[in-house]
């Protein structure tokens, strides 16, 4: 089967850096995507890793490292609205492609 | 705005009620997705469609009951539901099965919150 694990919950300041992980346990996969859900709101896309290394957004840079079955997401310049839940999911081969994903993380940014 | 709205969005039933979630999408896509959010639990697949055609159903019990009459509108029936089915039902689009040039990009409706008494 297929399993992602992150951390539950994580809390930073305005303008820090924060950098959330998520492990996976999967075998064959197209990539590792990111989501964002604010409280109440429709999940929304974030990045996309199909190859291993960095790919940077904006604020935003998600990093892939398939030998280390490990990945994150990297907020810099953190800004009160980026609190929300944040999710890791892989997209499997299974069946022309089907997204599993984690429990989410919930960032909490303080002023 | 998503492009994929859900209605209602929010559902109180009980257990011997049938009820409807609708999901419509104004993106063009090619498969439509159903998923179920329970607190502090990652997003199940619950049903895809392609193309309109069921091709997958990760085990759900048949008290859930799919609907694509076409490409832009996707139901899910509900009838003699639990308590322990409580939970957020997300709606999703996306280009292709896989999501857009394989990338894993879903777009999703803000969801129906359903509470079963």
């Amino acid at each position: 089967g297929q399993s992602l694990e992150q951390p539950s919950e994580v809390t930073a300041v305005e303008g820090a850096i924060v950098q959330i992980n998520c492990t996976y346990q999967t075998s064959g996969f197209y990539g590792l995507s990111w989501y964002q859900q604010h409280d109440g709101g429709a999940p929304t896309f974030l990045s996309y890793n199909g190859l291993d290394g960095l790919e940077e957004t904006g604020r935003f840079s998600s990093f892939l490292s398939r030998s280390d079955s490990y990945g994150y997401l990297l907020l810099q310049e953190l800004q009160m609205k980026d609190s929300a839940s944040y999710f890791c999911a892989v997209l499997i081969y299974n069946q022309g492609g089907k997204l599993i994903f984690g429990q989410g993380t919930e960032l909490s940014v303080k002023p | 705005e998503t492009g994929v709205t859900q209605t209602p969005r929010h559902l109180v039933m009980g257990m011997t009620n049938k009820k409807s979630l609708k999901c419509e999408q104004h993106l063009g896509h090619n498969a439509m997705y159903w998923y179920k959010q329970s607190a502090k639990k990652p997003l199940e697949l619950m049903f895809v469609y392609s193309l309109e055609e069921r091709v997958e159903n990760n085990s759900v019990p048949s008290r859930f009951s799919p609907e694509c009459p076409n490409s832009s509108h996707l139901f899910l029936h509900l009838h003699t539901l639990q308590p322990e089915d409580s939970a957020l039902y997300l709606c999703a689009s996306s280009q292709d099965r896989s999501g857009r040039a394989k990338t894993g990009e879903l777009f999703f409706g803000e969801g129906s919150r359903l509470t079963v008494l």
